[in-house]
């Protein structure tokens, strides 16, 4: 079973809509990343989060997206005025730790249309 | 930043012999080296990391052999099994960034019965 549980599994959304992008932990994680995968190709790192703030970035994670733990538990992903090149499958992944693995969710399958 | 290259991208095997896959890394600062298998539509699973101050580890049929000097790192499963099929994705990451993983384009394995 993963550490991490993501919701919805599919999202399908029109152009220009917002989505929320749901994680939620099951136990005391301290580190959250989101990666996507546009289908076929491999997994690309866009944001890490640690102690309430973003601590690392990619060059997709622009304005378009943000992220936010706003209960201590929920970590969202958030993409504003989504585009059809947003469609991808968007995973969660979680870190207990220093030298700690990641572990990944099962994943939010969004659809733009 | 980080680009890790994969080898090869496609890899058919008979039941019961050995695959190998190769990745390369540019960043001599990366000291943490996970494999992941990602089965078709389901999340990433790690199945074996190394970090850079050990050579090699092994755990049951998988191994993973690291190079530091040359910067490359490979993955062997040994007797391999139907169940092996999948997409074996290599990935380099450190600590100064927090831990991001940076993926290698993925190899798509193929155990022939």
């Amino acid at each position: 079973e993963p550490e991490v549980t993501q919701t919805p599994s599919h999202q399908v959304t029109q152009m220009g809509q917002e989505v929320i992008l749901r994680c939620v932990p099951i136990s005391n994680h301290l580190y959250f990343y989101w990666y996507r995968q546009i289908l076929g190709q491999k997994v690309e790192f866009l944001v890490s989060f640690y102690n309430n703030e973003i601590s690392e970035k990619s060059e997709i994670f622009d304005d378009q997206f943000s992220v936010e733990r706003p209960d201590g538990s929920n970590f969202t992903l958030k993409i504003r005025s989504t585009k059809l090149e947003d469609s991808a499958m968007y995973f969660c992944a979680v870190r207990e730790g220093h030298n700690q693995p990641q572990h990944f969710g099962d994943g939010t399958r969004l659809s733009i249309l | 930043g980080e680009n890790v290259e994969q080898h090869p991208s496609t890899l058919s095997v008979q039941e019961g012999d050995s695959a190998v896959i190769k990745c390369t890394y540019s960043d001599s600062a990366s000291n943490y080296f996970p494999w992941y298998k990602q089965e078709l539509g389901k999340r990433p699973q790690l199945i074996i990391d190394i970090r850079s101050n050990v050579g090699e580890k092994k755990d049951q049929r998988i191994a993973v052999t690291l190079n530091k000097t040359a910067k490359h790192f490979s993955l062997h499963i040994t007797e391999t099994q139907p169940e092996d099929s999948a997409v074996y994705f290599c990935a380099a990451t450190q600590r100064s960034n927090d831990y991001k993983l940076s993926f290698g384009a993925g190899t798509t394995v193929t155990v022939r019965a």
